[in-house]
Order: structure tokens, then sequence, then C-alpha cells
């Protein structure tokens, strides 16, 4: 199965510097895969997506990068503001016949001094 | 984007009685919806995929006869946790996609704290 559950690495950095988040999978069947910005008591929220038939897709101030080789997933924050604080998860598909079950990683803390 | 909205936010209960927490996809009809538990500090966890008018999959070691779950409709799931134990406390948070490999859209979570 994927990694789950276990406690949440930190980052820090400086506002306006640029923030780049990983996340590695293990389930080479995954073709979909999303980050989620998480602040405190509340659920996830939907930041940006990538299909496997794709390597990079930019949003807004956000990149993400999918090496389908490694099985690595990264999300790059330009500028990063001190409201980006918050734990970030990466999320991907697993199912049969095209079944979307989000399944998220560790997740990472970010944190941003101002 | 699609609203899901979850209810209660917060609930207190005593050990040995049952909660129910209700998720709704307001804008949107959800024929899957997701129930996760989250630890704090710790991921989200897949707990059982709700399915409207069938019987929800559970993953495995979640207790179905504990975690209740009811999809009667399609833009309401409710989970109810029978009677409740401290170690039940937890952050329990629903989704609801779309479609197939679509986003799914989050609850804003609810903190069950059982005394």
């Amino acid at each position: 199965g994927e990694s789950v559950g276990l406690h949440l690495p930190t980052l820090s950095v400086q506002e306006g510097d640029n923030s780049i988040i990983n996340c590695a999978y293990s389930n080479s069947a995954s073709d979909y895969f999303i980050w989620y910005k998480q602040e405190s008591g509340k659920g996830p929220q939907f930041i940006i997506d990538i299909r496997s038939n794709m390597d990079k897709r930019q949003g807004q101030r956000v990149t993400v990068l999918l090496n389908k080789t490694v099985k690595h997933l990264s999300l790059q924050i330009a500028a990063t503001q001190p409201g980006d604080s918050a734990v970030y998860f990466c999320a991907f598909a697993i199912g049969a016949g095209g079944s979307y079950i989000p399944t998220f990683g560790r997740g990472t803390s970010l944190i941003v001094h101002p | 984007g699609a609203v899901v909205s979850q209810h209660p936010s917060r609930v207190i209960c005593k050990s040995g009685t049952s909660v129910k927490i209700e998720c709704r996809s307001l804008d949107f009809q959800a024929t899957t919806m997701f129930w996760y538990r989250q630890f704090p500090k710790q991921s989200l966890m897949l707990m059982a995929t709700s399915n409207e008018g069938s019987k929800a999959t559970y993953e495995q070691g979640v207790e179905k006869d504990k975690f209740l779950i009811n999809h009667a409709s399609l833009t309401l799931s409710t989970l109810t946790v029978t009677s409740a134990h401290p170690e039940d406390s937890s952050f329990y948070i629903c989704s609801a996609s779309l479609g197939v490999n679509t986003e799914a859209f989050f609850g804003q979570g609810t903190r069950l704290t059982v005394v």
C-alpha cells in the first residue's frame, strides 16, 4: 500500500522564497495526482492536479511536476507568502475500473517566516 | 469549485453514545463519497467509500459495525460512530467526487471528542 499515517516533515522558508514540496508514491498504476492544502482544523483544499500523460502543469504561483520513472511528484510554490503556511498533501488515484479513490501521501508542513 | 458541507464541525459526546456526522454535496450530485479519519499531525486515512444506494466499501481494519455509513441520496452521506469510546476521538473528513478520475472536494471536517 501507499505510505500514509506517518508524522509530518516540516519545510521552513522565508517570505518571498520559492518552496518545493516533494511526494513519493509506490503504485505505478496511479494515473491521477492532486495536491491539497490543509490549514489547521479544516478540510483539505484543492490546489492543482496532473494526469499521468503530463510531466508538468502550472497554476497561479504553483507548478506540479510528475516523474513517473521514479514515482515522484513535486509542488513548487513561487514567491511563498505567510498565507501559504499549511500542511500540503499529495493524493493519487488508485482503483479498479477507473474508480477514483483518493489516497493521501504523508504530507509536509510548510512554515513561512515573514 | 463544488461545495461539500459537513456537519457538525465539532461534537463532544459521552462514552457509549452514538454520533452521526453528515456530509452534503451542495451544488452537485455525488454518486460516490469518501470518509477519512485524521489523527493529529498525520495524513488522512481512508475509512470507507460510500456509494449511493448500495453498501459502503470499508478499508481493511475499519469496523463496519462501528462506523455505520449510509448514502441514501446523491447529495447526502452519513457516518455514525456507534458506542463511541475515547479512542474514537479524531478528526473525520468526508469528500465527494464529481466523477471518475476527477478532483474530490472536501468537507470542513468534524472534530469528535469522546469523554
